[in-house]
């Protein structure tokens, strides 16, 4: 069926490196990726959306890039700092009678100081 | 704080039982949707509602159900109840139906014994 894939499943780094998290998917009519950051034990907070409509989008020390061609989005934390350790989730919008958001397995980023 | 509401926090029940977990979406929000997070299978999708009426279905087993009420608060209801439905259970809400910019509430944390 229609999935997402989410690499790397584990990302460890150093305060300050940059950090990539890389998601491929599969339905060619998606045109909604968010990216999810949940804290252990807390619910998924929305930090970054792109539209099929847009290469790039910024905010602050969070960037996605979305390749529609070859369909895969990724996301860029760059000065990682230790708050940023957390688990990241993309997810991509399916459409299949109606609408759902198809999310990846997720990466766990550890920032260390 | 997202504005999305869930109860209970927690609930512990044994195998065979029906509980009821509820969820009230964001001011304005018309959009539910529920979601399951178990350790090893991330965020998985389960229903949506929109406006009162079922608009997209995951991977919901037969023994759980849901629904809208016309003040647009949702809930799940979970039955025969067996060790592996223990997880967190997700609601988010979004302001229409096109699964767009969602916000999570709290979970729901559901053991089975």
């Amino acid at each position: 069926g229609e999935n997402v894939e989410q690499h790397p499943s584990t990302l460890s780094v150093q305060e300050g490196d940059s950090a990539v998290i890389k998601c491929t998917y599969s339905d060619s009519a998606s045109n909604y990726f968010p990216w999810y950051k949940q804290e252990l034990g807390k619910r998924p907070q929305l930090i970054i959306d792109i539209r099929s409509n847009v290469g790039e989008k910024k905010d602050q020390r969070i960037a996605v890039t979305l390749n529609k061609t070859a369909k895969h989005f990724s996301l860029h934390i760059t000065e990682t700092q230790p708050e940023d350790s957390a688990v990241y989730f993309c997810a991509a919008l399916l459409y299949q009678a109606g609408t759902a958001l198809i999310f990846g397995k997720g990466t766990t980023l550890s920032v260390s100081s | 704080d997202s504005g999305v509401t869930q109860t209970p926090k927690h609930l512990i029940t044994a195998t065979g039982q029906r509980v009821t977990l509820r969820c009230s979406p964001r001011s304005g929000d018309l959009s539910v949707y529920w979601y399951q997070q178990s350790l090893d299978q991330g965020l998985q999708f389960l229903i949506q509602y929109y406006n009162g009426e079922e608009r997209a279905k995951g991977n919901i087993l037969e023994r759980f159900s849901a629904q809208q009420f016309p003040d647009l608060h949702s809930e799940l209801n979970l039955s025969s109840l067996e060790l592996g439905d223990s997880a967190l259970y997700f609601c988010a809400s979004s302001l229409t139906g096109d699964a767009n910019e969602q916000f999570f509430g709290p979970g729901t944390r559901l053991t089975v014994l």
